[in-house]
């Protein structure tokens, strides 16, 4: 199983940025995926789910209406569309999902900063 | 949403002391759903538990985990240097959204 994330960098507040996640060594689309954030010295912070048909899509309160989730099973990658970024986005994004245990990738850094 | 709250927020312990750190939910968490993990400073978090009381590849014997319901536990039996650092649990079933607790910090005494 392998997930890796990719789109990361420095944006301006009031910016976007997509970030991709490629899944591989699972059937990506039976699963639910997920990406989870951590800010600079905080903890872990769940951000945003989809199901594994995309059908559904669920958010945290702190993105809802900004971030947008998809996912396209013919390639195997789930996207996250970020609008209108803040300071408070600045985190490391990791993209996961669970097959009986959490699956992780090793993250992509978003910098939110004028 | 189930809130986890982990409990101590620092634990200042000698290397070959026992740590037990507690995680306790809002609501009942299906066993089958609940994830420990190590992380320290610049890396991702390392998964250690899942299932409330399942070792992940490569994970040393000293740790160990149980619990269900709403009160879960890691116990680490005689803490290495390497052991030093924060833990977190993690709440992660069928329904979102995913939830982690706050997070414990090991720490030399």
């Amino acid at each position: 199983v392998q997930l890796l994330e990719s789109g990361g960098g420095l944006v301006q507040p009031g910016g976007s940025l997509r970030l991709s996640c490629a899944a591989s060594g699972f059937t990506f689309s039976t699963y639910a995926m997920n990406w989870v954030r951590q800010a600079p010295g905080k903890g872990l912070e769940w951000v945003s789910g989809i199901s594994n048909s995309g059908g559904d899509t669920y958010y945290a309160d702190s993105v809802k209406g900004r971030f947008t989730l998809s996912r396209d099973n013919s390639k195997n990658t789930v996207y996250l569309q970020m609008n209108s970024l803040r300071a408070e986005d600045t985190a490391v994004y990791y993209c996961a999902f669970s097959r009986g245990r959490p699956y992780w990738g090793q993250g992509t850094l978003v910098t939110v900063s004028s | 949403e189930i809130v986890l709250t982990q409990s101590p927020g620092t634990l200042s312990l000698s290397p070959g002391e026992r740590a037990t750190l507690s995680c306790r939910a809002s609501q009942s968490v299906s066993s089958s759903y609940l994830a420990w993990y190590q992380q320290k400073p610049g890396q991702a978090p390392r998964l250690l538990i899942y299932g409330a009381s399942s070792r992940a590849t490569g994970i040393p014997d000293r740790f160990s985990a149980s619990g269900s319901g709403t009160d879960f536990s890691l116990t680490i039996s005689r803490l290495e240097p390497e052991d030093f650092a924060v833990y977190f649990c993690h709440q992660y079933g069928s329904s979102p959204p995913w939830t982690f607790g706050q997070g414990t910090k090991v720490e030399i005494k």
